[in-house]
């Protein structure tokens, strides 16, 4: 089993929908959660990122963690074109210094 | 303006021709690292390092070498590359914390022929 699952997508839909990407894992030693958003042709940058479990939102962008559960999410509202990209989540166990684990990523198309 | 600088940011070269990426940060990060992405592979680390002189084998070292003489630089070295190496790199850099939250450059196109 990979130790982080992600849909590659492509996920299409509509201007204004509420997009939900997910994550899920196997290693129970991670406690940094992190999302990235790549565009065509340029580097992963930072979205979001979480410690543990719980929700944590920033304008249209919520990040969900559950650890029991070992699953992620990270859902937009009110989509834009804009959004349009390629979505990584990542990981660390956070105890000293610790590789991040990226997921594959999932395409999101958003069209107007 | 804080970034990771990569150079070349595209490049096409012929079996067995050494070339260096560079990449340079303006952060004072300690941590920086190399990753190739490959359709439906992902990112994979291939080289990382968390201080001046301290480097450590990622996933895929294979065919790479690095140096961290500096801790702004940290060059990518293919001493004989491989049609097998053709991808898209990226430098990445970061404090070291619980987070880790990586910063990356902007990438580089690498065709070996």
């Amino acid at each position: 089993q990979k130790e982080v699952e992600q849909d590659p997508g492509p996920l299409s839909v509509p201007e204004g929908a509420i997009v939900s990407l997910n994550c899920t894992y196997s290693n129970s030693a991670f406690q940094y959660f992190m999302w990235y958003r790549q565009y065509s042709r340029k580097g992963p940058e930072l979205l979001m990122y979480t410690y543990s479990s719980g929700n944590k939102e920033d304008g249209r962008f919520t990040a969900q963690v559950d650890k029991s559960s070992k699953y992620i999410s990270l859902f937009i509202r009110d989509s834009q074109p804009s959004d349009s990209a390629t979505y990584l989540c990542a990981m660390s166990e956070g105890s000293g210094y610790s590789t991040l684990t990226f997921g594959k990523g999932t395409m999101l198309l958003v069209s107007p | 303006e804080a970034q990771v600088t990569q150079n070349p940011r595209y490049l096409i070269t012929v079996t067995g021709k050494k070339l260096t990426v560079t990449c340079s940060q303006n952060m004072n990060h300690e941590y920086m690292s190399w990753y190739r992405q490959d359709p439906g592979l992902g990112l994979r680390q291939i080289y990382y390092s968390m201080n001046v002189e301290v480097t450590d084998k990622g996933d895929v070292p294979e065919g790479y070498k690095v140096s961290r003489k500096e801790k702004r630089n940290f060059p990518l070295i293919l001493e004989s590359p491989s049609p097998n190496q053709t991808s898209l790199y990226f430098c990445a850099s970061s404090f070291i914390s619980g987070a880790n939250v990586l910063t990356f450059g902007a990438g580089s196109r690498l065709t070996v022929l």
